[in-house]
């Protein structure tokens, strides 16, 4: 299986500044996928993202608060733009083809 | 919205017992997958069962799936205080061009010494 490398681990930010996230697998992968925990919840699939096209938007994800970059089939960023309290969250980087390989998270405190 | 539903919520047992957890989804599913979280840390994958198995087993966790009732459950027997985490179900929708993980909404496992 893949191994996900993803950073920052964690950050705290200023509201209104963004952050952009980091993941790296060490395989190639078709299909990248982005999640949100929030706090005490389960996660909740933000978009997919596959090499060379725009990435897939969840309902009640858009790309101008979360633009995603795929430039290739190892490497993915998440950008959370304009941050307010409300998106302190883990978030989560999977992929491959069924998913089942997480990073290890970057814990998203917005203050 | 979540494809999932788990319960119970909350699981709290003595160590050395069985803990069984229990997930619900909507949809026909190529596969459902287990995960345990630790502590708000990334996920750990437990099991894959795929819609044409019924039973599966790794070590002490045993997953069964029933696909008429659309229904999974996740046994950990013998449980030890390590294994306190929380735990999620995920199933991989049968839509065709979809290849994505849809979580339930997890259960807190406590194993108490």
């Amino acid at each position: 299986s893949a191994v996900i490398s993803q950073k920052p681990s964690r950050d705290i930010c200023q509201r209104g500044t963004s952050l952009t996230i980091q993941c790296q697998v060490d395989s190639q992968v078709t299909m990248m996928f982005w999640y949100r925990q929030q706090p005490g919840q389960s996660l909740t699939l933000i978009a997919t993202a596959n090499q060379g096209s725009e990435a897939t938007y969840e309902s009640g994800f858009v790309i101008d608060k979360f633009p995603i970059s795929r430039p290739n089939l190892t490497f993915s960023t998440l950008t959370v733009s304009n941050m307010s309290p409300e998106d302190s969250s883990i978030y989560l980087c999977t992929g491959g083809f069924y998913g089942y390989t997480f990073g290890s998270g970057t814990r998203l405190t917005v203050v | 919205s979540q494809q999932g539903e788990e319960d119970p919520q909350a699981l709290s047992i003595q160590e050395g017992e069985n803990a069984t957890m229990n997930c619900s989804y909507k949809t026909s599913i190529n596969n459902l997958q287990w995960y345990r979280q630790n502590s708000g840390r990334g996920l750990v994958h437990l099991i894959l069962i795929r819609s044409n198995e019924r039973e599966k087993h790794s070590g002490r966790l045993r997953v069964t799936l029933d696909t008429s009732k659309k229904s999974s459950s996740l046994l950990i027997t013998a449980s030890r205080a390590a294994d306190t985490a929380s735990y999620f179900c995920a199933t991989d929708p049968e839509i065709q061009g979809a290849q994505k993980l849809v979580f339930g909404q997890g259960t807190r496992l406590t194993i108490n010494p």
